[in-house]
């Protein structure tokens, strides 16, 4: 089992940039999440999706945050434009099959805007 | 929605001792309670969870209790090590409903 993947690890943009993280579950699981990290406000969930539909994206900053999951095995998180506030490491987490409550977590991706 | 308080912030213990972690819960329909754990540059990870039709809950040097009555469950840490230093994060959640709430963390140190 890969476990959940995230890409890229590590992104370094430029203020105003469009940034387009990626996320692929574990296979099976029907529920993914997207979370934002930062040292000022710890763990934050931004959007999840059950069976690929968005339930809940109140977390989600602002209009220039969006997330799309076109099938089960594919999501993504855009920020258009990038802000250094954005700055932060994303966690893709997902969950389902055998083990339908944890959530298992990707590796993140670590975000600068510079 | 629910509302998950965690305490202490930061707690630092000597290698050998024990350490424990508290989380506090508002919803009474929360019944699933996993325990992250965080280290460095990592990925929060299961280290154990509890369900609500159980008080406790042990998996060799971790133990987790649950108090329904008064909606609060604490993860137990015996015989520290240095590498149980990490960020602990508990969560509550009504099964496979939605969402998690998560507790801002506590950071662990276990100086050696």
């Amino acid at each position: 089992d890969a476990g959940v993947i995230q890409s890229p690890r590590h992104e370094v943009t430029e203020m105003g940039q469009e940034v387009t993280l990626r996320c692929k579950p574990i296979s099976g699981h029907n529920s993914l999440f997207w979370y934002r990290q930062t040292m000022m406000r710890g763990l934050e969930l931004l959007i999840y999706f059950n069976n690929n539909v968005p339930i809940d994206d109140s977390g989600m900053p602002e209009d220039r945050f969006s997330a799309k999951m076109p099938n089960a095995s594919f999501s993504t998180l855009k920020i258009q434009p990038s802000e250094p506030r954005d700055s932060a490491v994303y966690f893709c987490a997902s969950r389902g099959g055998q083990s339908t409550d944890t959530q298992y977590f990707g590796p993140g991706t670590r975000l600068t805007v510079l | 929605g629910e509302n998950v308080e965690q305490h202490p912030s930061t707690l630092s213990v000597q290698e050998g001792d024990s350490a424990v972690i508290k989380c506090t819960y508002s919803d009474s329909a929360s019944n699933y309670f996993p325990w992250y754990k965080q280290e460095l540059g990592k990925r929060p990870q299961l280290i154990i969870d509890i369900r609500s039709n159980v008080g406790e809950k042990k998996d060799q040097r971790i133990a987790v209790t649950l108090n329904k009555t008064a909606k609060h469950f604490s993860l137990h840490i015996t015989e520290t090590q240095p590498e149980d230093s990490a960020v602990y994060f508990c969560a509550a959640s009504f099964t496979n409903a939605g969402k998690s709430t998560f507790g801002d963390g506590t950071t662990l140190t276990v100086k050696p």
